[in-house]
């Protein structure tokens, strides 16, 4: 079956406390994105990549990372989470912009 | 720079109503414009898409026509069912190769049977 997928899907953590949310796709696509989805302000990009070994800074980017170092892979990394990153996590992958998103199941993170 | 504007929620319909939500969008030249749906719970799943101006995106009776002059996507239903409850997202994808998406607010859209 064709997806991506996220784990965990649930994380509760402590600020200050280095995290990383994992993404895998079975489609090979070479677009990969990370969102956040916080309650009024829809999605918002976080990091996009084009390609391996290829990144780019979304909407939000401050306080994270990403790194994409197989095709199949874009983890996303908080190394000092705050409270303010409490959000609702999604990674998509798409063969081209044109095409539309395959998401994930999401990962609600709870940072305390 | 690229925006989307979707009207707000909650939309609150009885079973077999017509459903509009509207989306406007601001963008140059021809983006390609999407809606996603959201059912509780879950990802976000691609429902319609339209690439060029006048084209309809149609799926599982929704339908949506791209309008260049009116800048505009917005997505109809004929007659609503309860499960098609959950939370709807108008989006655009700009068309200078680049890869930001870029969604709406989202409206959430309630069914009663």
């Amino acid at each position: 079956e064709a997806q991506v997928t996220q784990n965990p899907r649930y994380l509760i953590t402590v600020t200050g406390k280095k995290l990383t949310v994992t993404c895998s796709q079975n489609m090979n696509h070479e677009y990969m994105s990370w969102y956040r989805q916080d309650p009024g302000l829809g999605l918002r990009q976080i990091y996009y990549s084009m390609n391996v070994e290829v990144t780019d800074k979304g909407d939000v980017p401050e306080g994270y990372k990403v790194s994409r170092k197989e095709k199949r892979n874009f983890p996303l990394i908080l190394e000092s989470p705050s409270p303010n990153q409490t959000s609702l996590y999604f990674c998509a992958s798409s063969p081209s912009g044109s095409y539309g998103y395959t998401f994930g199941s999401g990962t609600r993170l709870t940072v305390v | 720079g690229n925006s989307v504007t979707q009207m707000e929620g909650p939309v609150t319909l009885s079973e077999e109503a017509f459903l509009t939500i509207n989306c406007t969008y601001t963008a140059t030249g021809y983006p390609s414009l999407f809606w996603y749906v959201q059912y509780p719970g879950e990802g976000l799943q691609l429902l319609l898409k339209a690439t060029k101006a006048d084209d309809k995106g149609s799926n599982k009776g929704f339908e949506a026509t791209y309008r260049k002059e009116t800048t505009s996507f917005h997505l109809e239903k004929g007659s609503v069912q309860v499960s098609d409850s959950a939370v709807y997202f108008c989006a655009l994808t700009p068309d200078t190769g680049g890869f930001k998406t870029i969604f709406g607010a989202g409206t959430r859209l309630f069914v009663k049977a």
